[in-house]
C-alpha cells in the first residue's frame, strides 16, 4: 500500500491566489513527521515545512501552511498569494517514529506539479 | 546559510564502470543520506549513515553500492559496476540528528544527474 499519496499530478493557480496541494498518508506509528519539499525545474529539493504527529497546531512558514487533519490522515500544503516562482514540483514525505526509535528514511509521494499563471 | 553541496552536477559513464558521487554535508550535521530519483518518478531512499556506519539501507542499496566518509567533511556514494537502470538524479542529504526524532529535517543537496550509457 502507498504510504504517501498525492492524487493531483498537476495543478494550475492564478498568481496571487491561494492553492492547496493534497497529501494523504498511511502509518500505524503514533509518532511520525510530515514534510513538504519543493523541486523547481533546476532539480534541487528545497525543504518547506514540517508537521509532527503530536503537534497541536498546524505548521506555518511564511506563505506556506499545513492543513493537518490527523483523523483523516491528511497533510495538505496551502500556499497563499501564489507567485510565479512557486511553479515547481511539490513532494509530500513522511518519516515514521518506529517503536525502537525513528527510522531514518523519508518516504515520498509521487509529487504534484504546480503551475502559477500570470 | 549553510547548504549541502554535491559534485559533479552531471556524470556520464559507460555501463560497467565505477562512479563515485561526492557530497559535502552541512558541517554540524551528524546524519547523512543518499536518495535517488529516476526521471519522472518519486524520490527513493537508498541509505543513511551515522557515526561512521550505515544505519539503514533500502533493498535498492545492494552490493554494488557503498558509502564512505573518508574525512571530516566529505560523504561519498560509490557504484561499483553501473547498469543502465542506475541512471537517475542522486541526492545527498544531511540532518542535525535530534536524537533520531521524527522532526529532524533532512536538507538536500542540488543532486548529481548520473547517465549510464
Amino acid at each position: 500500500a502507498q504510504k504517501i499519496t498525492q492524487t493531483q499530478p498537476g495543478m494550475f493557480v492564478q498568481e496571487k491566489e491561494a492553492v492547496t496541494l493534497d497529501c494523504t498518508y498511511d502509518t500505524s506509528d503514533p509518532s511520525y513527521g510530515l514534510f513538504w519539499y519543493k523541486q523547481p525545474s533546476s532539480g534541487e529539493m528545497i525543504f518547506l515545512i514540517y508537521q509532527g504527529s503530536y503537534d497541536q497546531q498546524n505548521a506555518t512558514e511564511g506563505r506556506y501552511s499545513l492543513n493537518f487533519q490527523k483523523a483523516r490522515k491528511s497533510a495538505n500544503l496551502v500556499i497563499s498569494a501564489s507567485q510565479l516562482g512557486d511553479s515547481a514540483m511539490y513532494f509530500c514525505a513522511m518519516r515514521e517514529g518506529g517503536y525502537g526509535g525513528a527510522t531514518n528514511k523519508l518516504i515520498f509521494g509521487t509529487g504534484t506539479l504546480l503551475a502559477v499563471q500570470p | 546559510e549553510p547548504e549541502v553541496t554535491q559534485t559533479p552536477s552531471h556524470q556520464v559513464t559507460q555501463m560497467g564502470q565505477e562512479v563515485i558521487l561526492r557530497c559535502v554535508p552541512i558541517s554540524n550535521h551528524l546524519y547523512f543520506y543518499w536518495y535517488r530519483q529516476i526521471l519522472g518518478q518519486k524520490v527513493e531512499f537508498l541509505v543513511s549513515f551515522y557515526n561512521n556506519e550505515i544505519s539503514e539501507k533500502s533493498e535498492i542499496f545492494d552490493d554494488q553500492f557503498s558509502v564512505e566518509r573518508p574525512d571530516g567533511s566529505n560523504f561519498t556514494l560509490k557504484i561499483r559496476s553501473t547498469k543502465l537502470e542506475d541512471s537517475a538524479m542522486y541526492f545527498c542529504a544531511s540532518g542535525r540528528g535530534a536524537g533520531g526524532a521524527v522532526a529532524d529535517t533532512q536538507y538536500f543537496g542540488p543532486g548529481t544527474r548520473l547517465t549510464v550509457l
